[in-house]
């Protein structure tokens, strides 16, 4: 059974950096044909994709967002963690986790399980 | 950069009827990476249609998906209470804004 877990504050204060985990079970972050994305989603809005990590540890990051994003996995752990740095009240939203279905070529195809996700808020 | 647009942005109809939602591409882009989800409030999204058409493990066979190039569908046949939802398209990186799909 493939599960995804996210963990980390409920709220943060404008400047501070937010770190996410991301637990998995039921597959292997070295399956060369899956990779985990963070995708994140502010109330009553759409959906935003943050970062990959594929399996061989190359990662993707949003164009807009990339100078304060990292993402990072410890495979053993079956654990992926994004850092966000600089956080301010825009970013106040629910931050999903999503196993992501991967071509030959390393690029995305689908997102296939999600966690339920954590609500971030941001406020002094 | 591909951006997704989808239409309408809000659909109202009724239990037992028929849904036909858009999503269209800036550019052409290969089916192989069109998939379509749905979300309930308070809900993950779910995965329903990969590959422009191929229906995800466990989808009734009410929900298709078609096209190709810059324009692709999702069909509901005949809609049941649970359906109503948001709907979202997703190629690569990329999602569309979304469709509320709402009861009449």
């Amino acid at each position: 059974q493939v599960t995804l877990k996210e963990s980390g504050p409920v709220l943060v204060k404008p400047t501070e950096t937010l770190t996410l985990t991301c637990t998995v079970s039921g597959f292997s972050l070295s399956n060369a044909r899956m990779g985990v994305s963070w995708i994140r989603q502010p109330p009553g809005k759409a959906l935003e994709w943050l970062a990959h990590i594929f399996s061989n540890d190359e990662k993707s990051y949003s164009t807009s967002l990339k100078s304060r994003l990292t993402i990072s996995k410890d495979t053993s752990k079956s654990q992926v963690v994004l850092t966000m740095t600089n956080m301010d009240p825009v970013d106040t939203a629910t931050y999903y986790c999503a196993r992501c279905i991967v071509g030959a070529t390393t690029l995305p195809y689908y997102f296939d399980y999600w966690g339920q996700g954590t609500l971030v808020t941001v406020s002094s | 950069e591909i951006v997704l647009t989808q239409s309408p942005g809000t659909l109202s109809l009724s239990p037992g009827e028929r849904a036909t939602l858009s999503c269209r591409a800036s550019q052409s882009v290969s089916s192989s990476y069109l998939a379509w989800y749905q979300q309930k409030p308070g809900q993950a999204p779910r995965l329903l249609i990969y590959g422009a058409s191929s229906r995800a493990t466990g989808i009734p066979d009410r929900f298709s998906g078609s096209g190709s190039g810059t324009d692709f569908t999702l069909t509901i046949s005949r809609l049941e209470p649970e359906d109503f939802a948001v709907y979202y398209c997703q190629r690569r990186y990329t999602f569309g804004q979304g469709t509320k799909l709402e009861i009449k």
